[in-house]
């Protein structure tokens, strides 16, 4: 079966750090991407990652490891409008996304 | 970034009617485009999978006859809710690729049935 997991809740400092994990299994494997909601509006892209390793991009930055089924989003110097939602998604075969179910981040000053 | 368009942003029905969803990629074309459907503070259910000219596939436990899908070209692709009802009340999302991995999403549209 497909399963992708990410903690329900987070509460952060605005300008700390936070990392939010995901751990999936799938059938297929084209890539993980992460994702910003904010409520009641469409999901925006965050990241991808398709090989090992850190993918880093200015405030936010992403880690892959294939082999243990893990990824992480990591958010730096945290700011009031990253209260969100964040979604980890699997891309499986012929580019089908598979969404976790999200991590509400609350970040208070 | 592509840009997707989703309209309408947000609809009201009558139980029974049937409501149109379209999905339009502005400046890529879209080889396929997925449905999602979203409840509150739930994440994203894919319903379907649509590839230009083809039928759409669906996921397990998602009525094909209910949710009537159609990608008659690469820059559109439509959403149909027939015989809605109540529980159909949703936000339903459409995303996008074409040659860049990365999914692009529409707005979003919020079905509410009465």
């Amino acid at each position: 079966g497909q399963n992708i997991d990410q903690p329900t809740e987070m509460t952060a400092t605005e300008g700390a750090i936070v990392q939010i994990n995901c751990t999936y299994q799938t059938s297929g494997f084209n890539g993980l991407f992460w994702y910003q909601q904010h409520a009641g509006e469409a999901p925006t892209f965050l990241s991808y990652n398709v090989l090992d390793g850190l993918e880093e991009k200015g405030r936010f930055s992403s880690f892959l490891s294939r082999s243990k089924g893990y990824s992480y989003l990591l958010l730096k110097e945290l700011q009031m409008k990253d209260s969100a939602s964040y979604l980890c998604a699997v891309s499986g075969g012929y580019n089908k996304l598979i969404f976790g179910a999200g991590t509400r981040l609350a970040v208070h000053p | 970034g592509a840009v997707v368009s989703q309209h309408p942003s947000w609809v009201i029905c009558k139980s029974g009617t049937s409501v149109k969803i379209e999905c339009r990629s502005l400046d890529f074309q879209a080889t396929t485009m997925f449905w999602y459907r979203q409840f509150p503070k739930q994440s994203l259910m894919l319903m379907a999978t649509s590839n230009e000219g083809s039928k759409a596939t669906y996921e397990q436990g998602v009525e094909k006859d209910k949710f009537l899908i159609n990608h008659a070209s690469l820059t559109l692709s439509t959403l149909t809710v027939t015989s809605a009802h109540p529980e159909d009340s949703s936000f339903y999302i459409c995303s996008a690729t074409g040659e860049r991995t990365e999914a692009f999403f529409g707005q979003g549209t919020r079905l509410t049935v009465v």
